[in-house]
C-alpha cells in the first residue's frame, strides 16, 4: 500500500492563480482530510468527508473548495490564490470503527505534505 | 477561547529528566483524545491515545481530567529522539468525525 498520497509536493503560485493540490489513499479509508499548518503553528482543518459525496467544513475553509466523487480522491482546489494561503498542506485518511456505527478513531495516517507559496 | 489550546513551549529539558505538558479543550463534550507526534518539516504520527482511566506506553503516560477538561503527557527519561512537537487532538464527536488538533508543544531534549 503507498497510504496517503499528495502532489505536488512543492508548488509556487502567484497572486490571483489557482490550482488543485491532489490526494489519494489506497487504504479504503471512508473518511479523509485536508489541514493547513503555518510555519510554527499547529494543524487547522480547512475541509474534511466521511464518504464519497459528502464533504463539510473544517476550521478554515474560506479560499478553498473540495469534491469526494471516489472513496480513494479528496482534492483541495485554491481559487484566486492569495499570500495568507502559503502554507503546508496536509491530506489525512482515517478508518471507522467496526461496531456498525462509522465513528473516527483519532488515527489518522497524513501525506507527507503540499509545501505551498503565494508571491 | 479556542477549542483546543497547548503551552507552545519550548520545553528545553536534559536528557533523562521527565517532562509533561498539557492541553486544555473548551468542549465539554468531547470524547475522545489522542497525542500526535511531529518531527521538523514531516507530517504528524500518532504517539497514543488517552482513555479515562490514564494509560502508558513505555515512558509515555497519557492522563485525562475531564473535571478540568485537560489531557496531558508524560514523558520519563527523556531521549534526544524525544524532541519534536507534540500535538494534542481532541474529537467532540465520534460520529460527527470533526477531528482538530491543538496548536503543539515543542520539546527540545538536550545532551
Amino acid at each position: 500500500n503507498a497510504g496517503v498520497t499528495q502532489t505536488p509536493k512543492f508548488r509556487i503560485l502567484k497572486i490571483g492563480q489557482s490550482m488543485t493540490l491532489q490526494c489519494a489513499q489506497d487504504m479504503n479509508h471512508n473518511y479523509m482530510y485536508w489541514y493547513r499548518q503555518d510555519p510554527g503553528m499547529g494543524l487547522k482543518l480547512i475541509y474534511y468527508s466521511v464518504g464519497a459525496g459528502i464533504t463539510d467544513k473544517g476550521e478554515v475553509p474560506n479560499g478553498y473548495n473540495v469534491s469526494r466523487s471516489t472513496t480513494e480522491d479528496f482534492p483541495l482546489r485554491l481559487e484566486l490564490a492569495a499570500p495568507s494561503q502559503t502554507s503546508v498542506y496536509f491530506c489525512a485518511s482515517s478508518y471507522s470503527g467496526t461496531s456498525g456505527r462509522a465513528v473516527a478513531t483519532g488515527e489518522l495516517f497524513f501525506g507527507e505534505g503540499s509545501r505551498l507559496t503565494v508571491l | 477561547r479556542k477549542e483546543v489550546e497547548q503551552d507552545p513551549g519550548p520545553f528545553n529539558v536534559p536528557e533523562g529528566a521527565t517532562v509533561a505538558f498539557n492541553c486544555t479543550y473548551s468542549n465539554s463534550a468531547s470524547q475522545s483524545f489522542f497525542w500526535y507526534r511531529q518531527d521538523c518539516r514531516k507530517e504528524p504520527k500518532l504517539l497514543m491515545s488517552v482513555y479515562s482511566s490514564g494509560n502508558e506506553d513505555g515512558r509515555f503516560t497519557a492522563q485525562l481530567n475531564r473535571a478540568s477538561q485537560y489531557i496531558s503527557l508524560l514523558i520519563r527519561d527523556s531521549k534526544l529522539s524525544d524532541s519534536a512537537t507534540y500535538l494534542c487532538v481532541v474529537i467532540r464527536n465520534p460520529s460527527a468525525s470533526k477531528i482538530i488538533f491543538g496548536s503543539g508543544t515543542r520539546l527540545s531534549i538536550r545532551p
